[in-house]
């Protein structure tokens, strides 16, 4: 079983729609939870960070992790075609600092 | 403000090689860490470089080395190369060890 899991997709919306994104995790010893957007022949680019259980909103993005449940989610309102990527959520330890682990990733077009 | 540089963006190289990748980290950071991206899947890490350091490693073998030069910029080392060793090798930088990672856009090697 892999310590993070996250539905690989393709998931297509249409324009407008909310996105709902998700990851399972097993290790309780994480802390720090990120979502990235990776679009295609580029790194991957941070969107949110987050610590611990809770909510955080930044702009049309929501970021919300329930470590009772091992499972954070990140929404993206009013989704747009240039949303379209892969978006990954990593997390980490409380030391483990630089040692990220990522889910598969999962893939979203976002079409007109 | 420049972001996290990598060069080459593309390298092919043949089985037994030896390969070395390059990373200028993002202005006013100090610590790299190096990821291995295989197609369609989420970034594995490597190890992390503070202070001239190795400070953290993955589950990676000793062909994978690394080094960080006085002026925070480092290289990622691969010997004896294999078919398998072909993705995307990431860099990402932070300030110190503990802050959110801030990635390049890789080196795709090819292995043949």
């Amino acid at each position: 079983q892999k310590e993070v899991e996250q539905d690989p997709g393709p998931l297509s919306v249409p324009e407008g729609a909310i996105v709902s994104l998700n990851c399972t995790y097993s290790n309780s010893a994480f802390q720090y939870f990120m979502w990235y957007r990776q679009y295609s022949r580029k790194g991957p680019e941070l969107l949110m960070y987050t610590y611990s259980s809770g909510n955080k909103e930044d702009g049309r993005f929501t970021a919300q992790v329930d470590k009772s449940s091992k499972y954070i989610s990140l929404f993206i309102r009013d989704s747009q075609p240039s949303d379209s990527a892969t978006y990954l959520c990593a997390m980490r330890g409380g030391t483990s600092y630089g040692k990220l682990t990522f889910g598969q990733g999962t893939i979203l077009t976002v079409h007109p | 403000d420049a972001g996290v540089t990598q060069s080459p963006t593309h390298l092919i190289k043949t089985r037994g090689q030896q390969v070395t990748l390059r990373c200028s980290p993002k202005s006013g950071h100090d610590t790299v860490s190096w990821y291995q991206q295989a197609l369609g899947q989420g970034p594995q890490f490597i190890f992390q470089y503070y202070e001239e350091e190795e400070r953290q490693r993955g589950n990676f073998p000793d062909r994978f080395s690394g080094h960080q030069f006085p002026n925070y910029s480092s290289e990622l080392n691969v010997n004896a190369l294999l078919l398998g060793d072909s993705a995307l090798y990431l860099c990402a930088s932070s300030l110190k060890v503990n802050s959110p990672l801030h990635f390049g856009n890789g080196t795709r090697l090819t292995v043949t």
